[in-house]
């Protein structure tokens, strides 16, 4: 079974950093492209990127909205991705998502529960 | 960035009505591929978005088959045949032809 699970939200002071991990399991980590996606309360989600999978090198892509600021990483031989969150501003306030992407089509067919971030002061 | 307006914003259905939602794109989801990316997701409520059908047609497994999409280039529709109480929630459209993906605004489906 797919299982996504994702960690490490909170509370974190506005120009603050925070780290968010996803773990994954049952299926092959290494073959898959993974995603972070996150969600204000009541809008609309909005995609921060991906890191490719094996194949294609583990390469990133990033909405530009983010990019400079957040750095998607994997760990493969622990089954991990990670979104490192630096200088946050209030409008980063969601909840995250990871999402693995299906490997021939793009489209997310498993999402984790998601973990909710706050920056406040 | 590529803009996905969902219309309407809100539907409200009584059990075993149709229903149909638009997304209109602001640029063709073609892909030089020939394949068009446009997916449609379910949130229900306090729960993770699902996917419902990807690339304008095709239902996810396990999907039941009363959801159908249709469409092409900027003009897609997600049509639910019979609405049943699970089916209520917010569906968004989403795009993956351009980068960076982007979705829609989202439908809520509630209850009349």
């Amino acid at each position: 079974e797919v299982k996504l699970l994702e960690s490490g939200g909170g509370l974190v002071q506005p120009g603050g950093s925070m780290r968010l991990s996803c773990a994954a399991s049952g299926f092959t980590f290494t073959d898959f492209y993974m995603n972070w996606i996150r969600q204000p309360a009541g809008k609309a989600p909005e995609w921060l990127g991906f890191i490719r999978n094996k194949a294609n090198g583990y390469t990133t892509e990033y909405n530009p909205s983010v990019k400079g600021r957040f750095t998607i990483s994997r760990d493969n031989t622990q089954n991990m991705l990670y979104l490192q969150m630096n200088t946050l501003r209030a409008e980063d306030a969601a909840t995250y998502y990871c999402a693995r992407m299906y490997t021939t089509d793009p489209y997310f067919d498993y999402w984790g529960q998601g973990v909710m971030v706050t920056v406040s002061s | 960035d590529v803009v996905l307006t969902q219309t309407p914003p809100t539907l409200s259905a009584t059990i075993g009505q149709s229903v149909s939602i638009s997304c209109r794109s602001s640029q063709s989801l073609l892909d030089s591929d020939g394949d068009t990316y446009l997916n449609w997701l379910l949130q229900r409520p306090g729960q993770s978005p699902q996917l419902l059908i990807y690339s304008v047609s095709n239902l996810e497994s396990g999907v039941p088959n009363r959801f159908s999409g249709s469409g092409s280039e900027t003009d897609f529709t997600l049509k639910i045949s019979g609405v049943e109480a699970e089916d209520l929630g917010v569906y968004y459209c989403m795009q993956a032809t351009h980068a960076p993906l982007t979705f829609g605004g989202g439908t809520k489906l509630e209850l009349k």
